[in-house]
């Protein structure tokens, strides 16, 4: 079966603008979470959804956001970007809450803020 | 807060060698413990996974890792690495209703 999608791959954006990041997740995962992954931080939890509601959330400023659809697939946003935002963004989808089981991980979006 | 503790982010040796990658983690409740693994240009995947019961685990290509609650700790190991073992490696907790991730092992496998 099809693997979590994440389009665009790469992403090069000045200061100031905004970005949306799509993430397909694998049919019939109903949870989605977003990480922002950096050299000197790592991976970090940005938010988790399921069934289109936010049900979890990390320790970001409220510049990100994102959302669910009904059909599960996810976004993103980040606004008024910041050079320091300049990043791997992974999603991950998962039957469950993905503490409790497997997550599947896309290939990420890499996003350059100039 | 939960956090994960990833010691000698590069390690590298020769094939045949035997691997261990130290986790510590710091939770004040019941987590589940995980190992992921990143090959070059590919996606994050599922090593192994630890819930509860016997506290050896193994996982895909002869890992193991080892839960000691004592010592918060999720060691991975493997007795006899090839050079396709080359890959980052995270140790990952999930408590709190969301993964926490270290910082990563890069291991380097020498032909």
């Amino acid at each position: 079966k099809a693997g979590v999608t994440q389009t665009p791959r790469y992403l090069i954006k000045t200061r100031g603008q905004q970005v949306t990041l799509s993430c397909s997740p694998i049919s019939g995962h109903r949870s989605v979470s977003w990480y922002q992954q950096t050299p000197g931080q790592g991976l970090q939890f940005l938010f988790e959804y399921f069934s289109e509601t936010q049900r979890n959330k990390g320790n970001f400023p409220g510049r990100f956001s994102g959302r669910q659809f009904s059909n599960s697939r996810s976004e993103m946003n980040v606004s008024t970007l910041e050079l320091g935002d300049s990043a791997l963004y992974l999603c991950a989808s998962s039957l469950a809450q993905p503490k409790n089981t497997e997550a599947f991980f896309g290939q990420g979006t890499r996003l350059t803020v100039v | 807060a939960q956090s994960v503790s990833q010691h000698n982010h590069h390690v590298i040796l020769s094939e045949a060698a035997s691997l261990e990658l130290g986790c510590n983690y710091s939770y004040g409740g019941t987590v589940n413990l995980f190992w992921y693994v990143q090959y070059p240009g590919q996606h994050l995947q599922l090593l192994l996974k630890y819930f509860s019961g016997d506290p050896l685990v193994k996982g895909i290509k002869g890992f193991e890792a080892e839960f000691i609650k004592s010592k918060f700790s999720f060691n991975l190991r493997k007795p006899s690495v090839q050079w396709s073992d080359t890959a980052e490696y995270f140790c990952v907790i999930g408590g709190n209703n969301r993964l926490a991730f270290g910082k990563g092992n890069q291991v380097v496998v020498i032909p």
